[in-house]
């Protein structure tokens, strides 16, 4: 089946600096979806990428779809600390990654 | 209600119970899931309906049950909880998927199980 990972598992991250979580998958995807959860909340719908190779930006966020539909990147730049969380990606089966913790030290 | 709310926030339940964890959407989406959340693990499907009437089993389908008789209500049923279905359970819905993919999903708040 299907099996969707993410790597780094934990990031901190010194406030003002960039950093890329990186998800990717077993099988081809027909999309990719990403996936906030702030500490002891749920997860809220950030994005959702169909096309082979398709970058989209939503602020600081840079998110982007690999050429073979396997593999998906989220980078945030100039990390603030309300980008504290955890950050899932979610292939089209439905099936998530174990999501990279963010900690931002001020 | 506007959204998805879950029912109750909270239990403790003893090894062996029956529970039913409840889920009610008022945006009309046609599917709805339930997830399981443990440390470290991420989240995992249980089961999913993808229109009322129909159901069909996720990744972790054991030891659980659902229903769907209208839109709006997806209950999800321990009919013997076991301490290893300890975890927090999230409920959501989105419009109806497309042929290839599931659309954006909404959660809602969460139920926090502890079986002891």
């Amino acid at each position: 089946g299907q099996q969707v990972m993410q790597i780094p598992q934990y990031q901190h991250v010194q406030e003002g600096e960039d950093f890329t979580t990186y998800c990717n998958s077993s099988t081809t995807l027909s999309n990719i979806q990403w996936y906030k959860q702030r500490p002891g909340g749920h997860p809220v719908f950030l994005i959702q990428l169909v096309k082979s190779g398709e970058v989209k930006k939503q602020k600081r966020l840079t998110f982007q779809f690999g050429e073979a539909k396997k593999n998906s990147s989220l980078h945030i730049t100039a990390t603030q600390t309300t980008d504290v969380g955890t950050y899932f990606c979610a292939g089209n089966k439905l099936t998530f990654g174990g999501g990279t913790r963010v900690l931002v030290k001020p | 209600i506007a959204g998805i709310t879950q029912a109750p926030t909270s239990q403790i339940l003893a090894a062996g119970r029956r529970m039913t964890l409840r889920c009610t959407q008022d945006m009309r989406h046609n599917a709805m899931y339930w997830y399981r959340q443990d440390l470290g693990l991420g989240l995992r499907l249980i089961h999913y309906s993808n229109t009322a009437g129909t159901t069909g089993k996720g990744e972790v389908p054991d030891g659980y049950s659902v229903s769907r008789a209208n839109t709006d209500d997806f209950p999800l049923t321990l009919a013997s909880a076991v301490p290893s279905q300890t975890s927090v359970y999230f409920c959501a819905s989105s419009v109806s998927p497309s042929s290839n993919y599931h659309n954006e999903q909404f959660f809602g708040p969460g139920t926090r199980l502890t079986v002891l």
